[in-house]
């Protein structure tokens, strides 16, 4: 059973800090990896999808990098803002299943 | 384009009582999932639709919980009769397909609160 583990649980940081947020699953055999964003009492947005074949994506102040076979991807966040405060989740698509979750990291980002 | 559209957004029910959710995906999305949230924690799939057939049930409780996806368009998911433990929310997420390129869509949840 796939398994995906987000470290850290929360983090906070002041503005303008550049960031890492780190996500790491047990089974290699995916088809692609997402990185949602859920701001608190709403949906979630997605950020970035990293298709099995590809190493990273990127979006303005967002990159994210994908290791399959060490079954590990980290979003990096660039310049952050108050704005981006919210929990960041990370997920895995394992064949045409659903998505597996990891916890989430909780970001603050400090005025 | 209108997103992921989920009603009702609050719901608080006595246990033992019956509850529905409903969902309408984002039009010529032939996908359709439904994932519970606990506090704290990522979403789990529940079940998952390839237009009206459910293709994934598994994580599905079957002696209490429900689903249905008539015509292959919007989407409802039952529990009866509910129990203290089903307190969470409740989100519905659309994809044009299952492909490996395709991202899901999420609606904004049902949140359930179980008395």
């Amino acid at each position: 059973k796939q398994e995906v583990t987000q470290i850290p649980a929360a983090l906070s940081v002041p503005e303008g800090e550049n960031l890492v947020l780190n996500c790491s699953f047990t089974d290699s055999a995916i088809y692609n990896l997402q990185w949602f964003r859920q701001d608190p009492g709403k949906g979630l947005t997605s950020l970035l999808l990293i298709q099995s074949s590809q190493r990273e994506q990127t979006s303005g102040r967002l990159n994210a990098s994908l290791d399959k076979s060490s079954g590990r991807s980290t979003l990096y966040i660039a310049a952050s803002q108050p704005g981006d405060s919210a929990t960041y989740l990370c997920a895995v698509q394992g064949g045409a299943d659903g998505l597996t979750f990891g916890k989430g990291t909780h970001l603050i980002i400090q005025p | 384009e209108a997103g992921v559209v989920q009603s009702p957004r609050y719901k608080i029910i006595e246990k033992k009582q019956p509850v529905a959710f409903w969902c309408n995906p984002i039009s010529g999305h032939n996908t359709l999932y439904w994932y519970l949230q606990n506090l704290g924690q990522g979403p789990e799939l529940l079940i998952r639709y390839e237009n009206e057939e459910a293709v994934d049930d598994s994580q599905l409780p079957k002696d209490r919980f429900s689903a249905e996806r008539l015509k292959g368009v919007d989407s409802t998911l039952k529990i009866q009769p509910a129990e203290l433990g089903d307190s969470a929310v409740y989100l519905c997420a659309s994809s044009p397909n299952s492909g490996s390129a395709e991202t899901q869509y999420f609606g904004p949840g049902t949140r359930l609160l179980v008395l």
